[in-house]
């Protein structure tokens, strides 16, 4: 099966810029994340998705950061305006949704953006 | 918030040894999974233990898990050169919004020298 899907894979932007990211989940998972993954450091969950419904954004910082996943498949992620600190690795993941159940998730290759 | 520390946070041993690296985390969990990041890459899954086993095995992984310490390890036999990555810890906890969050370690830098 094909895997995750992101792009691009590397971006670099001046501070105040604007920039998206897309996700293309594995096909038929329910479930997708968004992960910031700043060098050195664990990923750092910003946004997970339900379908199209948003579960938890708790980390999200939505003075600057938004993401839609459009019809419960593709997904974006939007910083505007981007800060130095916002240079990380965005991750996309995905998995199987699993009532009361454990599940694993299947992560894309990431975005490393470069803020300057 | 990352709940989960690992130790050590960076592990250099040579091919054939075996390699141990633990997990320390806060609160109550469901599952605790285990990921591999290469160099650049996405993490890729390699074991989930549920928090009703205490043990499980994978090829050359095994994982152990004491609740009652809020611990976890992964200890790798016999290692490869390509046994070289960054491993995490994962743990999933049940949200009062009736969904799982999975909550990432700091990681443990593994390197396996030839």
């Amino acid at each position: 099966e094909a895997g995750v899907a992101q792009s691009p894979r590397y971006k670099i932007i001046e501070k105040r810029q604007s920039v998206a990211f897309w996700c293309n989940p594995i096909s038929g998972h329910a479930t997708l994340y968004w992960y910031q993954q700043i060098l050195g450091q664990g990923p750092k969950l910003l946004i997970q998705f339900q379908n199209n419904g948003v579960v938890d954004d708790s980390q999200l910082p939505k003075d600057r950061f938004s993401a839609e996943r459009l019809k419960g498949v593709d997904s974006t992620l939007k910083i505007q305006p981007a800060k130095l600190e916002d240079s990380a690795v965005y991750l996309c993941a995905s998995s199987l949704e699993e009532i009361g159940g454990a599940y694993e998730q299947y992560f894309g290759p990431g975005t490393r953006l470069t803020v300057t | 918030s990352q709940q989960g520390e690992e130790d050590p946070q960076a592990l250099s041993i040579q091919e054939g040894e075996n390699a141990t690296m633990n997990c320390s985390y806060k609160t109550s969990i469901n599952n605790l999974q285990w990921y591999r990041q290469n160099s650049g890459r996405g993490l890729v899954h390699l074991i989930l233990i549920r928090s009703n086993e205490r043990e499980k095995h994978s090829g050359r992984l095994r994982v152990t898990l004491d609740t009652s310490k809020k611990s976890s390890s992964l200890l790798i036999t016999a290692s490869r050169a390509a046994d070289t990555a960054s491993y995490f810890c994962a743990t999933d906890a049940w949200e009062s919004g009736g969904y799982q969050k999975v909550t990432f370690g700091t990681g443990t830098k593994l390197q396996v020298i030839p």
